[in-house]
């Protein structure tokens, strides 16, 4: 199976750069991708690293390392509307297309 | 861009009563649909992965005979909450899987009284 974990809460100010870390175990997965989800809302993807090293996004940006079983979502010049929940998700090589999501980070962003 | 939705947004049902909850892939088909479960500050949990003229497959721990899933054509699948209760209650969202990536509907509010 597969477990990903996120620290529980970020709090960064407006304009600064947050990252968000997203530890993992897992037996095999095709990639790691990144949602962001509004309260009430539904996720939306942000970005999604399929190999190792950076994938930049305009102002967002992920990173992954599968010798370290370790990815991060760097999100730079933070907007107040950026205030929400983030996830790592990976789909499994043994679980077909399901995805299987991180415990989540909430974001909030501070004037 | 693919557009997943559902209805209704939100319900309200007494304890006891059964729910049923539609997944609409707008403009695209989806042979396969998954739904989650999300509880309060908490992550997506995967329930069950809806397939097209088959029956759905449910992850470990959700009770099939509960929760009824029925994907009768390839831009609708229908979750039912059969006879709901208050651990019910939570935020449920459908996803549409397509050739680059899943697509996640905005969500159903049940809140079982």
């Amino acid at each position: 199976g597969q477990s990903l974990e996120q620290p529980s809460e970020v709090t960064a100010v407006e304009g600064a750069i947050v990252q968000i870390n997203c530890t993992y175990q897992t037996s095999g997965f095709y990639g790691l991708s990144w949602y962001q989800q509004h309260d009430g809302g539904a996720p939306t993807f942000l970005s999604y690293n399929a190999l190792d090293g950076l994938e930049e996004t305009g102002r967002f940006s992920s990173f992954l390392s599968r010798s370290d079983s370790y990815g991060y979502l760097l999100l730079q010049e933070l907007q107040m509307k950026d205030s929400a929940s983030y996830f790592c998700a990976v789909r499994g090589k043994s679980s077909g297309d399901k995805l299987t999501f991180g415990t989540g980070t909430r974001l909030a962003v501070r004037p | 861009g693919a557009v997943v939705s559902q209805h209704p947004s939100r319900v309200i049902c007494k304890s006891g009563t059964s729910v049923k909850i539609e997944c609409r892939s707008l403009d695209f088909q989806a042979t396969t649909m998954f739904w989650y479960r999300q509880f309060p500050k908490q992550s997506l949990m995967l329930m069950a992965t809806s397939n097209e003229g088959s029956k759905a497959t449910y992850e470990q721990g959700v009770e099939k005979d509960k929760f009824l899933i029925n994907h009768a054509s390839l831009t609708l699948s229908t979750l039912t909450v059969t006879s709901a209760h208050p651990e019910d209650s939570s935020f449920y969202i459908c996803s549409a899987k397509t050739g680059s990536g899943q697509f996640f509907g905005p969500g159903t509010r049940l809140t079982v009284l």
